[in-house]
Formats: structure tokens, sequence, C-alpha cells
């Protein structure tokens, strides 16, 4: 079983849709959580970033954290073409390394 | 202000070769990770320096290799190549000095390696 499972998609939507984004991890001692988006030929970018259980709200970008069921989510409102791209939830292992899920596709239509 | 920058951004070598990537971290940056990405197995941590001193290390053959200058540049290098070792590589930098996970991690563009 991998230590963060995310659904790799693709997932198409038209514009100004909601887009919900899931990530499942195993270990509860995880306690930093994090959202990086990365577009074609380029590095990740950190989205959002979250400690413990909650949620964090930046703009259109919404995250969401249960540490009672593992769950880590990301919710983007009125969706803009310029969304598209691959998203990717992280989480913290310590020491600087981050273990990643698949990563989601997102194409956002006009 | 500066980004993490990665040289040479892409690479063509053959099987056997050997290669060595470069990563300039963000001015101030004392830590440097690297990371693989591919298709199949997503993006995957190599290793981790800081103050020239590896702190950590995923599971990756002794082929992979890292360093880390005094200035906190680092070069990653892979030898005796396989196919399976084209990838992305990517190098991120953070503060660092926080073990609990706290930092934020700062990628650049990566360097594509392919390898025939």
């Amino acid at each position: 079983q991998k230590e963060v499972e995310q659904d790799p998609g693709p997932l198409s939507v038209p514009e100004g849709a909601i887009v919900s984004l899931n990530c499942t991890y195993s270990n509860s001692a995880f306690q930093y959580f994090m959202w990086y988006r990365q577009y074609s030929r380029k590095g990740p970018e950190l989205l959002m970033y979250t400690y413990s259980s909650g949620n964090k709200e930046d703009g259109r970008f919404t995250a969401q954290v249960d540490k009672s069921s593992k769950y880590i989510s990301l919710f983007i409102r009125d969706s803009q073409p310029s969304d598209s791209a691959t998203y990717l939830c992280a989480i913290s292992g310590g020491y600087n390394k981050l273990i990643f899920g698949a990563g989601t596709r997102l194409a956002v239509h006009p | 202000k500066a980004g993490v920058t990665q040289t040479p951004r892409y690479l063509i070598k053959t099987r056997g070769q050997q290669v060595t990537l470069s990563c300039s971290p963000i001015s101030g940056h004392r830590s440097v990770s690297w990371y693989q990405q591919t298709p199949g197995q997503g993006l995957q941590f190599l290793f981790e320096y800081f103050s020239e001193t590896q702190r950590n290390k995923g599971n990756f053959p002794g082929r992979f290799s890292g360093r880390q200058f005094s200035n906190s540049r680092s070069e990653m290098n892979v030898s005796t190549l396989e196919l399976g070792d084209s990838a992305l590589y990517l190098c991120a930098s953070a503060t660092g000095a926080d073990l609990s996970g706290a930092n934020v991690l700062t990628f650049g563009a990566g360097s594509r390696l392919t390898v025939l």
C-alpha cells in the first residue's frame, strides 16, 4: 500500500465548476499537508500548506485535512482554464522529505 | 528574489554513461533535496542535504549520489545510466533547519534526462 493515494484522473470540468481533489494517507503521525500545482514542463509550485486538521482558504482555493479519516482535500471554486494543471498532494515526512500522491490531471474547458 | 535554478534543463545520454545535474538554491536556503519524477512512479524522494551533510535518503540504488557545497549549491550524480533512469529530476530548496516537516519547499523547473 502506498503511503499517499491519489486518483490520477484525468478530470475534465467546464469553466466555473467547483473542483474537488482528494488524497488519503496511511500514517497517522503525519502533521504537515500540502498541495502543489504543476504545469506542463514546469516544477511543482506550492498552492496550499496546512498543519494538522482543519480548513485553510486562499482565494478560490480551500484545503481541508481530516486526520481522523486520514483524508485531505483541495477545492477550487469558479475554476478557470488557467487552473488546468496537475495537482499533487504531498505530506511531509520530516527532514524536508515530501511524500507525494500520484497527481491528478485537471482540465478546465471554456 | 531568484528562484531555484537547475542546469542543464535537458540532456540526452546513453546507457552506461554517467550524468551530473546541478542545483542552485534560493539565496539563504541551506537545505537542498532532490526528487525523481516519472510517469509510472510519480515524484519520489532521492535525498536531502543540509549544510553539506546528507540528512535523509530515499530508496534508490547507490548509483544515485549527491553532494552539497559550502555555498549550498548541490549536485547529483547518476552513474552507469539505465533506460529506467529517464526522468525529470527536480531540486527543491528550503530554509531547512526544522526537522519536523514544517519547512516549505520551493522547486526548480527540473532537469529532463533521456537515456537511450
